[in-house]
């Protein structure tokens, strides 16, 4: 099994709002990955957990807020979200082992109305 | 700051075409990825590339590393319809799994 799940598939939400994205995977895999892609744009990074605990974060501001609550399981927690964070937002796992590849979910496709 | 760059970022070819797709990365690093992603989906895997000199292969598409020259290429050969997607090249530099990448190269393969 190579798979990443995530859902929801599409999520529309306020500026006020509090909402989560869901990632789970059950390779193994003990590094887990959060992602912001932007339209006609390369991913980029947010954050990575490593056995899980945060092991970067990159300079993301503070209404996003991830949660690794077990092995498999990666959230991301969304409070008071701007328009700008309108996005494709993927997960993705690896091996912990350098030069592993990445698996990628499918996505969840984030409008801040 | 790395940086990694593609060109083209936009190539439309004719099926049968061969063409090569170009990824340069400005910091030494000896571990290079190739991704496929199709409009509106997520991102496959196509080639890790681990070394010094490393080529694969897998169908029409064969990438190599020259970690010399901090480039990467995908080679296409005999393009078919099937191939059109965005191609991402992402470098790993440093001791943790983190990926940087490239500006994407939008594949456009024709009749």
């Amino acid at each position: 099994d190579t798979e990443v799940t995530q859902t929801p598939k599409h999520l529309v939400m306020g500026m006020t709002n509090k909402k989560s994205l869901k990632c789970e995977q059950h390779m193994g895999h003990r590094a887990m990955y959060w992602y912001k892609q932007k339209a006609k744009k390369p991913p980029e990074l947010m954050f990575v957990y490593s056995y899980e605990k945060l092991s970067i974060n990159e300079s993301v501001p503070s209404r996003f807020s991830p949660e690794c609550p077990n092995s498999s399981l990666l959230n991301l927690h969304l409070h008071a979200l701007q328009p700008e964070d309108s996005a494709l937002y993927l997960c993705a796992s690896s091996p912990i082992t350098l030069g592993e590849t990445q698996y990628f979910g499918p996505g969840t496709r984030l409008l801040v109305l | 700051e790395l940086k990694v760059e593609q060109n083209p970022l936009f190539l439309s070819m004719q099926e049968g075409k061969n063409y090569t797709i170009y990824c340069n990365y400005s910091t030494t690093s000896d571990r290079l990825y190739w991704y496929r992603q199709d409009p509106g989906k997520s991102l496959e895997s196509l080639f890790v590339l681990l070394s010094n000199g490393a080529v694969k292969q897998e169908g029409r598409l064969m990438a190599s590393l020259d970690t010399k020259a901090r480039l990467s290429t995908l080679h296409i050969t005999a393009a078919v319809h099937d191939l059109s997607a965005t191609y991402f090249c992402a470098v790993n530099t440093g001791t943790a799994s983190k990926l940087t990448f490239g500006t994407g190269t939008r594949l456009q393969v024709t009749l």
